[in-house]
This record gives structure tokens, sequence and C-alpha cells, in this order.
């Protein structure tokens, strides 16, 4: 699977958007993006995924650049609630026995 | 939605006992579930694959005559902890992959903490 790089930590004010970056410069033609997060002390916590398109869904949008070689995950409206970490992971899609190896992440801090 | 259901939450052992984990996929069948196990302030570390029918794919440096892993059913997979020590004391998560318009998604337990005295 392809490597990913995110920021460390970043930080958002209540009621904001949070975008969060990743870079997937690696990535194969058949490669999913996905991104899932980890509130403290609780299981991961799957947001959403991509192949191409841009997508959306009750939680959150994903911008996938044309090339593919990055994406951006963007929360509206950012909660208290969000604070978490969130991890981006690309990995082939239809292969339901293919492991998803979880690198560091990025570390959001939603303030009031 | 989909949901993964683990248990027990916590526990807490002696040093030398062994403990079960399981991990139950209830409204959907998974012919492959993940163990995880993480450290404070660590990320994830996949432990094993775990396929229905079969023995188990162990990461390297993960000893498989520890970490007993067996996944019977569709619909569950247990990781038992033998002969446990201090250092065994982590938080183990499973998940279990189903298939969304192509690509395979997790969906996670909430994660078992394991506390060895």
């Amino acid at each position: 699977d392809a490597k990913t790089t995110q920021p460390t930590s970043m930080d958002c004010a209540e009621g904001r958007a949070a975008n969060l970056p990743c870079n997937h410069s690696t990535i194969s033609g058949n490669e999913y993006v996905y991104w899932y997060r980890q509130i403290h002390s609780q299981g991961p916590q799957y947001i959403i995924h991509g192949l191409k398109n841009n997508e959306t869904n009750e939680m959150a949008s994903l911008i996938i650049t044309e090339d593919r070689k990055s994406s951006t995950l963007i929360l509206p409206h950012a909660t208290l609630r969000d604070t978490a970490v969130y991890y981006c992971i690309v990995r082939v899609g239809n292969t339901g026995f293919q492991k998803l190896v979880f690198g560091t992440g990025t570390r959001l801090l939603v303030s009031p | 939605g989909a949901v993964v259901s683990q248990h027990p939450s916590w526990v807490i052992c002696k040093s030398g006992t062994s403990v079960k984990i399981e991990c139950r996929s209830l409204d959907f069948q998974a012919t492959t579930m993940f163990w995880y196990r993480q450290f404070p302030k660590q990320s994830l570390m996949l432990m094993a694959t775990s396929n229905e029918g079969s023995k188990a794919t162990y990461e390297q440096g993960v000893e498989k005559d520890k970490f007993l892993i067996n996944h019977a059913s569709l619909t569950l997979s247990t990781l038992t902890v033998t002969s446990a020590h201090p250092e065994d004391s982590s938080f183990y998560i499973c998940s279990a992959s189903r298939s969304i318009s192509g690509a395979n998604v997790l969906t996670f337990g909430a994660g078992s903490r394991l506390t060895v005295l």
C-alpha cells in the first residue's frame, strides 16, 4: 500500500471548517483513499473513502486532487467532539483480506 | 449501520493467566477480521489477520503461540492472550471488513483494555 504523509497536529476553532491534508504521491490506480478517526480511548471510526471523485457524506467531505497524489478531509463545522486523531490510509479495494496499516495520523484539537 | 461488538471492554488479570477477547460482527458477515494493539500515545499496530476457517496470519514480531486467534464463524473471532505478563498490558482492538461500493471498509470494535498485574 502507498504511504501517506499527514501533519502531526492541527488546531481548529469550534464552528469553523477543519481541513486535514494528506499526501499520497505514490498511490496506484486501484488504491482507494480512506479516512478514519480515533477519539481518545475508543476504537477507530470510519469517516469516508474515495477513489477519484470528491465524496461527501453526513460526516465529512473528501476532496481528491486530479492527479490523486493528495487529498483533503473537510469537517465543515467542527465541534468539540471532533477532537481526535485522524488517519489517512490508501489501500487497494475489493480485497477484504488486505490489511490496513495505520500511520501516525493528525491530532486535531477543536477549541471553543 | 455495521456494528462490531468487542468483549470485554476492560479486564484485569494476574500474571501467568490467560485472557480471551471476543470480536463479533453483529449485522454482517466478516470473512476477514483484523486484530490491533495500541500502547499509550502510539498509533495502532496490526497484530494479525484472522481468516474464517483458516489459520491467522501474524505480523512480524508477533508471537502466534502467545496470541492465539480463532475465527470459527463468519461473525466471531477471538484473541486469547496466553500466560499474560505485565508487558502485555495494552489496548486491543478488532475490526471486520465489509465491501462498500467496490472499496473495503473496516468497522472497528470499541477496544478491550487489558491490565496484567
